[in-house]
């Protein structure tokens, strides 16, 4: 089974900064796709990033950028100039790239709170 | 476009009444349809997931079940709520080409 594991329950930071989230992931897979999900406090499911595995180049979103490191099963997310509306829950996913079920396993998520 | 409907927003249930949710998804065929739970403060459970009508497969053993009658329509059912069934249900549907997942705006379930 595929473990995805974020460290950090709860993360600051304020307007305008910069901040990582991290994550790791466990996987014997070599085909897989790794997701970072938003939830405001509105509690939709936001997709922010996704990452092919066998893509070597990160992924970036506007201010959202990944930092993959697939030797060492890291996939952080790196937010930049941080706005208070970025304010909600961070969930890094992972999904394998093959097999009829193919569901995507989620981390436990960081709160992010953005402060003025 | 694809979109998914899921019903309805909040739920307040006596314990050992019956659970029918229900999700739908408009804008494409023989989608893979799952279910989650998100407990308070914690991240997302898959419960079942399906890859066609009346195929289910279960991740945890639990007091719900779920059925696929039909190609786009996914139900979550309990015969008789516990007070730890409470939290917020997510209905997604996951694309063929794995681009991202698709989800429902959620249930919010309390059993009082």
């Amino acid at each position: 089974a595929q473990t995805v594991t974020q460290s950090q329950p709860e993360m600051s930071v304020q307007e305008a900064e910069t901040v990582t989230l991290s994550c790791t992931y466990d996987t014997s897979e070599n085909n897989y796709y790794l997701f970072w999900y938003k939830q405001p406090p509105s509690r939709q499911m936001i997709l922010v990033i996704r990452q092919e595995a066998y893509k070597q180049q990160n992924a970036t979103e506007n201010r959202f950028s990944v930092n993959f490191q697939k030797a060492a099963k890291s996939f952080s997310l790196k937010i930049s100039d941080s706005q208070l509306g970025d304010t909600a829950m961070y969930f890094c996913a992972f999904m394998l790239g093959s097999g009829s079920g193919y569901a995507l396993n989620f981390g436990k998520g960081t709160s992010l709170l953005v402060t003025p | 476009s694809q979109t998914i409907h899921q019903w309805p927003a909040t739920l307040v249930q006596p314990v050992g009444s019956p659970l029918s949710l229900e999700c739908t998804v408009e804008g494409t065929s023989n989608p893979n349809l799952y279910w989650y739970r998100q407990a308070a403060g914690r991240g997302l459970q898959l419960l079942f997931y399906s890859v066609g009508i009346g195929q289910i497969s279960s991740e945890v053993p639990q007091n719900l079940s779920a059925s696929r009658p039909q190609d786009r329509q996914f139900i979550l059912s309990s015969k008789k709520l516990l007070l730890s069934d409470s939290g917020f249900y997510l209905c997604a549907w996951i694309s063929r080409v794995r681009t991202e997942a698709f989800f429902g705006q959620g249930t919010r379930l309390t059993v009082v």
